[in-house]
């Protein structure tokens, strides 16, 4: 079965400081996977998406994915956080029909 | 810009209302989607459609139906609300499996 597994629930980082998010998927073909991020209280935004090619993606806001195969693995990274980055954050894979596949979510802090 | 509006922010109902979700999208895009949100436990997809009077179940459909009778419009449908329906509810379309979703600001429902 399809799924995602988002291992961090919560991180906190100081503001500056380089971020990773984990995570890992399970899904049988080439997957179509996707960063969102979400603000408190707002619906979500496309971060990134890997599709095929380069397995590093870019994004907005500064992010960027890469998509390991052999760890079925797809982490976001971006070298330098701002407090406005705090926010929650979902891996998805794409199903079939379209469908997305969310993981949990993990929560970012900042501290100044 | 893509836009997807849910009508309404916050909605406190009964138990026993028969609720509406409302979602637009200006986008003209085939496939719609409604997910619930709960902390811990990422998005969960409610129902899709695919198509104008199309619809596929979700992973949770259960006490849920939805009506897509035109294309711009999709709305789900609590037939008897219940306190455990109490979540956040995201509509997102996309135009295929190319595209990443584009999601509402969602509507926070609280049944009392």
């Amino acid at each position: 079965a399809q799924s995602v597994t988002q291992p961090d629930i919560h991180i906190t980082v100081s503001e500056g400081a380089s971020l990773e998010l984990r995570c890992n998927y399970s899904y049988g073909a080439t997957p179509y996977l996707f960063w969102y991020v979400q603000s408190p209280g707002q619906g979500l935004q496309l971060l990134l998406k890997y599709f095929s090619g380069d397995t590093l993606v870019q994004g907005i806001k500064g992010f960027e994915a890469e998509f390991k195969r052999s760890q079925s693995s797809f982490n976001l990274r971006k070298p330098s956080v701002h407090w406005s980055d705090a926010a929650e954050y979902f891996c998805a894979v794409a199903g079939g029909y379209n469908k997305l596949i969310f993981g949990a979510g993990t929560r970012l802090a900042v501290h100044p | 810009d893509v836009k997807v509006t849910q009508s309404s922010r916050y909605l406190v109902k009964r138990t026993g209302e028969k609720v509406f979700l409302e979602c637009v999208q200006d986008m003209d895009h085939e496939n719609m989607f409604w997910y619930r949100q709960d902390p811990g436990l990422g998005l969960r997809l409610i129902y899709f459609s695919y198509d104008v009077k199309m619809k596929e179940k979700g992973d949770i459909p259960e006490g849920y139906s939805v009506s897509r009778e035109k294309k711009e419009r999709f709305s789900l449908i609590l037939e008897s609300a219940s306190t455990n329906q109490t979540s956040m509810y995201l509509c997102a379309s996309r135009r295929d499996a190319n595209y990443g979703y584009t999601f509402g600001s969602g509507t926070r429902l609280t049944v009392v």
